[in-house]
This record gives structure tokens, sequence and C-alpha cells, in this order.
């Protein structure tokens, strides 16, 4: 079965770059995804890697995918007191159903 | 342009009770997908319509029920509540499915939450 399995907790210091891992099953995922979210609110999409690619750069975030090890991470540069919130990691099937880790709580010492 | 809506935000429920959840996806949007999300742990995929046909069911009891309109809008129905549905209800909304398609990323809403006592 799918699965996608995340480490729960990342601490990080202003100004220092944050790098949240992912690691996942389905070997026919399509699209990798990002999401975040913060305390209350619903998910927000931050960035996606299609499953051809190795890396994507989005102003402070870099994807990085390596497919054989089905791994995936997420660097934040610069990490602000305002990037604290729970990053998901989601995988999506043929038809964008999606999967998800339970979730990295990133926290931003000042 | 309004990102997708959710209604209503909160709503208490009394174990056995039925509840109805809506969805409006973006505009332009043509699938709608559901996603429970319990306190503390991934969303998790309940159901996707597309083009008003149901297109996928994640592994929910017959309880979940949803449909969706001719305008694209979504409701999301369960019934005789359990304890255990109490969660953040969250509606994805997106132009297509399907591997290969362009524009396929989901958009959230601020999602439901249901508190079953």
């Amino acid at each position: 079965g799918e699965d996608v399995e995340q480490s729960l907790f990342l601490s990080v210091r202003e100004g220092d770059s944050s790098v949240i891992n992912c690691t996942y099953t389905d070997s026919s995922s399509t699209y990798l995804y990002w999401y975040k979210q913060e305390p209350g609110a619903g998910l927000q999409l931050l960035t996606y890697i299609f499953s051809n690619m190795d890396m994507k750069q989005d102003q402070r975030l870099t994807v990085l995918l390596n497919k054989k090890d089905k791994h995936l991470s997420l660097r934040i540069a610069d990490t602000q007191t305002g990037d604290s919130a729970i990053y998901f990691c989601a995988e999506s099937n043929t038809l964008d159903q999606l999967t998800f880790g339970k979730g990295t709580k990133l926290s931003v010492i000042p | 342009d309004a990102g997708v809506t959710q209604s209503p935000t909160h709503l208490i429920k009394t174990r056995g009770q039925h509840v109805t959840l809506r969805c409006s996806p973006i505009s332009g949007h043509k699938s709608v997908s559901w996603y429970q999300q319990v306190l503390g742990q991934g969303p998790q995929f309940i159901f996707q319509y597309y083009e008003k046909e149901e297109r996928g069911r994640g592994n929910f009891p017959d309880r979940f029920s949803a449909r969706q309109f001719p305008n694209y809008s979504s409701e999301l129905n369960v019934n005789a509540l359990l304890l255990g549905d109490s969660a953040l209800y969250l509606c994805a909304s997106s132009q297509h499915i399907g591997q290969g398609a362009p524009n396929t990323e989901a958009f959230f809403g601020q999602g439901t939450r249901l508190t079953v006592v």
C-alpha cells in the first residue's frame, strides 16, 4: 500500500536553513507535493515536483527528489519565524488523489 | 478570485446524528476532493469527484457519502456520527485530474472542524 513517512519535529534558528525529509513507497507517483499548515488553518500548497525531475527551486524553497531511493526533501533557506508551521509531504496517484505524511512540525527559534 | 470556500467553519454534533458539509471550488475547477484530518495526523483521502462523477473513494465506511452538483460545488454527508468522526474536514479543488494533465495541483479550503460529543 501507499505510505509517506516524515520526521515529526524540526527545530532551527532564525536565519539558518531548514531541511525537511520525506520518504514514500508508491513508485507510480506522478507528482510529489509540499504543503504548509499553520495553526487552525487549511493547507497551503508550497511547491510540487514532477516525478521525472530531480530538483526544483522556487525563491527560498528547494525541492530535491531521489526517485531511486523514493526520498524527497524540502530546503527552506534563511528560515524566518513566519515559517513556523507543520509541513506535509504528499504523493499523488494517477488520478491526483493525495496520500499525505503525518507532517513535520517546524519550530523557528528567534 | 475567491479560493475554495467551505461551510460551516465549525460545528458540534451529537453521536448518532447526521451532518452535511459544503464546499465551493475555485471558479473554473471541475474536481473536488474531500479529506479527513484527525488531530495530529495528515489528511486522509475520502472522495474525489470530477465532472459530477465519483472518481475515487478512500477507505471510509458507507456512512460517508458525497455528491457534486452541476455548478461543481460539493457536499459531504456523514450518517450515524461516531466520536471518532471528530476531525477537520478539508475540501480541495483542481482544474483537472489525471496523470500528465496540466493544472492538476489541489488547492485546499480552510476546512470544517467537526466535533462529535
